[in-house]
């Protein structure tokens, strides 16, 4: 049982570049979610989604695209990266079943732009 | 809106001594969910305990109990004979319980070390 698999773990981005956060989960949950950890600051939610073909915005989710084409997959995209996003990344997972309210972490990508 | 205050960015402890690290909150709401999650160094994010405000009694997971005071908005940890492999950042949260309303709220942490 892998739960949430993040890749990669490590990416360096000049500014102006894009790329995509992979996140993919394999317990069938309803609710995916990204946030970004700074220093000082714990960690904030950018976008989440509670089921495929529904996404919405978290606390900061300027600079940022997600889509959500199937339940498993909830891949998170930066289409022009500043040194603003140089952050940890954690997608997270959880069923939405009465009672099912903890969430489940991946373990995390760095990313640092240039 | 929300917000979860953790007024203690670092602690630190004997190993085996008792240690205790702060949360409050600030709601309207009558009905949620308060978590505290550990962060090694390893990064990961480990859940630790985890309260439903509707529930009077603390929860308690093995070392590890928290004393939940409603009124106060106040959800504090405990960790009971400490170890080495406690040393983490501990960071609490809140969540409201109706669907629609996913986000989870984090503190900015604590840091504790456990001093051998």
């Amino acid at each position: 049982n892998a739960g949430v698999t993040q890749t990669p773990k490590f990416q360096v981005l000049k500014t102006g570049q894009s790329m995509t956060l992979q996140c993919a989960q394999d317990m069938n949950h309803e609710y995916m979610s990204w946030y970004r950890q700074d220093p000082g600051m714990g960690l904030r939610l950018i976008h989440y989604s509670v089921g495929a073909g529904i996404t919405d915005q978290g606390e900061v989710p300027n600079g940022y695209n997600v889509s959500r084409s199937t339940t498993e997959d909830f891949p998170l995209r930066l289409l022009s990266a500043a040194p603003s996003q140089t952050s940890v990344y954690f997608c997270a997972s959880r069923a939405m079943s009465v009672g099912a309210n903890v969430l489940t972490f991946g373990a995390g990508s760095r990313l640092t732009v240039l | 809106a929300q917000t979860v205050t953790q007024s203690q960015p670092e602690m630190s402890v004997q190993e085996a001594e008792t240690v205790t690290l702060s949360c409050t909150y600030d709601t309207s709401e009558s009905d949620y969910y308060l978590f505290w999650y550990k962060q090694p160094p390893s990064r990961q994010m480990i859940l630790v305990i985890r309260q439903e405000a509707y529930k009077q009694q603390n929860a308690t997971e093995n070392r590890f109990s928290v004393n939940f005071q409603k009124a106060a908005k106040s959800f504090s940890l405990k960790i009971s004979d400490s170890q080495l492999g406690d040393a983490a950042m501990y960071f609490c949260a809140y969540r409201l319980t109706n669907f629609g309303n996913e986000k989870l709220t984090f503190g900015t942490g604590t840091r504790l070390t456990i001093i051998p």
